[in-house]
């Protein structure tokens, strides 16, 4: 079955800067890519999805890349905000077929 | 608000007694999927329904059934309750688009 390794599994950074985080997959049948920020004790939220027939996604200050010969996506979000911090996660799947997630990142976004 | 409704928010039992935890789906919304997510752990798949019929089946314990009903909402019955299975649940939906929206979560103490 489909496996999903999630680096790192905590980063901090200062606001203002840069944080990305880095999702690979094992079955190459995947064919979407969604992203979750979960604030403690709350839903899981879609952030922004991809599809593999795209190899890049934005959405104001968030982007995901798909390198689907190499299995790996990543999420980047710019410009960071005190707001951003919660635990992100990525999955995988078939298309409504269950997700396969991550383990998580916990990002702490600095003042 | 993501359209998926759950009930009950939070659910206090003890060991050995059997719990029923309810998700109605967004409109149009044919699929549920049940997931549980233990303190400090990522999102596991449990167990999928399609329009009334069991779809997928992830690592569900025997302990643990679900069902969806004509209407569409479903329950996941959890019995013989041990202080593992302590957990946040959350339902999710889809079947429009491959997108799935979790609904609120039903946490779930067991002392």
């Amino acid at each position: 079955g489909e496996n999903v390794e999630q680096h790192p599994s905590t980063l901090s950074v200062q606001e203002g800067d840069s944080a990305v985080i880095k999702c690979t997959y094992s079955d190459s049948a995947s064919n979407y890519f969604p992203w979750y920020k979960q604030e403690l004790g709350k839903r899981p939220q879609l952030i922004i999805d991809i599809r593999s027939n795209v190899g890049e996604k934005k959405d104001q200050r968030i982007a995901v890349t798909l390198n689907k010969t190499a299995k790996h996506f990543s999420l980047h979000i710019t410009e960071t905000q005190p707001e951003d911090s919660a635990v992100y996660f990525c999955a995988a799947s078939g298309g409504n077929t269950p997700l396969v997630f991550g383990k998580g990142t916990r990002l702490s976004v600095i003042a | 608000d993501s359209g998926v409704t759950q009930t009950p928010k939070h659910l206090i039992t003890a060991t050995g007694q059997r719990v029923t935890l309810r998700c109605s789906p967004r409109s149009g919304d044919l699929s549920v999927y049940w997931y549980q997510q233990s303190l400090d752990q990522g999102l596991q798949f449990l167990i999928q329904y399609y329009n009334g019929e069991e779809r997928a089946k992830g690592n569900i314990l025997e302990r643990f059934s679900a069902q969806q009903f004509p209407d569409l909402h479903s329950e996941l019955n959890l019995s013989s309750l041990e202080l593992g299975d302590s957990a946040l649940y959350f339902c999710a939906s889809d079947w429009v688009t491959d997108t799935q929206y979790f609904g609120p979560g039903t946490r779930l103490t067991v002392l």
